[in-house]
């Protein structure tokens, strides 16, 4: 069974760190290019970041650049997600996904990890 | 930036039609995509490059494309498809990161 599992989310305090993880199974997980994507409470759905296959490249939302790191460990079949600098905005259920093989789209995804950033 | 835009609700009876409308200045150069979301549960590809259905998802369940909008048509609308649609799809550049989503409808089924 094609499956992604996020976890590491919690609680941070603003300007905080935390990381996130994505483990992926039941595919070839080095052939993939691989997206974050966050949904604040009660929100729509917001474009974070993207990895290609290798790791070669990665490409961040404005909102998130300078503060987010994207990446991958093919090896370990897990894709990451490292975030610094937390603000209150930040807040979101932060959900993995694979990019699908028909175009700009996402085919598979996580069922999320929430992160909560508060004093 | 790059906007995608939906109307935030659509009601229908059980057994209607109904139509989930997307617009955004790009579109007649990009695919659309569309995402069903229900309540506390990940998005879910119902229709991708405006009108292909992935495996697995009901054949009442088609996209369309006309222009600068994009549409998302369920017929026969059942209780179970009450959820949230999310059309996305990217600027003319049609690279990362400028991949967006549009706001989201809510789909009541009455």
């Amino acid at each position: 069974e094609v499956q992604l599992v996020e976890s590491g989310g919690g609680l941070v305090q603003p300007g905080g760190s935390l990381r996130l993880s994505c483990a992926a199974s039941g595919f070839t997980f080095s052939s993939y290019a691989m997206h974050w994507v966050r949904q604040a409470p009660g929100k729509g759905l917001e474009y974070v970041s993207a990895i290609s296959s290798n790791g070669g490249s990665t490409y961040y939302a404005n909102s998130v650049k300078g503060r987010f790191t994207i990446s991958r460990d093919n090896s370990k079949n897990t894709l990451y997600l490292q975030m610094g600098s937390l603000r209150a905005e930040d807040m979101a259920v932060y959900y993995c996904a694979r990019e699908a093989n028909y175009g700009a789209s996402m085919d598979v995804w996580g069922q999320g990890t929430t992160v909560t950033v508060s004093s | 930036s790059y906007e995608l835009t939906q109307p935030p609700s659509v009601s229908v009876s059980p057994g209607q039609t109904a139509r989930i409308t997307c617009s955004g200045d790009a579109l007649p150069k990009q695919y659309a995509y569309w995402y069903q979301q229900k309540p506390g549960q990940a998005p879910v590809l119902v229709i991708y490059k405006d009108s292909e259905r992935p495996s697995g998802i009901p054949e009442r369940f088609s996209g369309s494309s006309s222009g600068t909008t994009v549409t998302l048509t369920i017929s026969g609308v059942q209780a179970e498809d009450e959820a949230d649609y999310y059309c996305q799809s990217a600027d003319s550049s049609g690279t990362y990161p400028n991949w967006v989503f549009g706001g989201g409808t809510k789909l009541t089924v009455l």
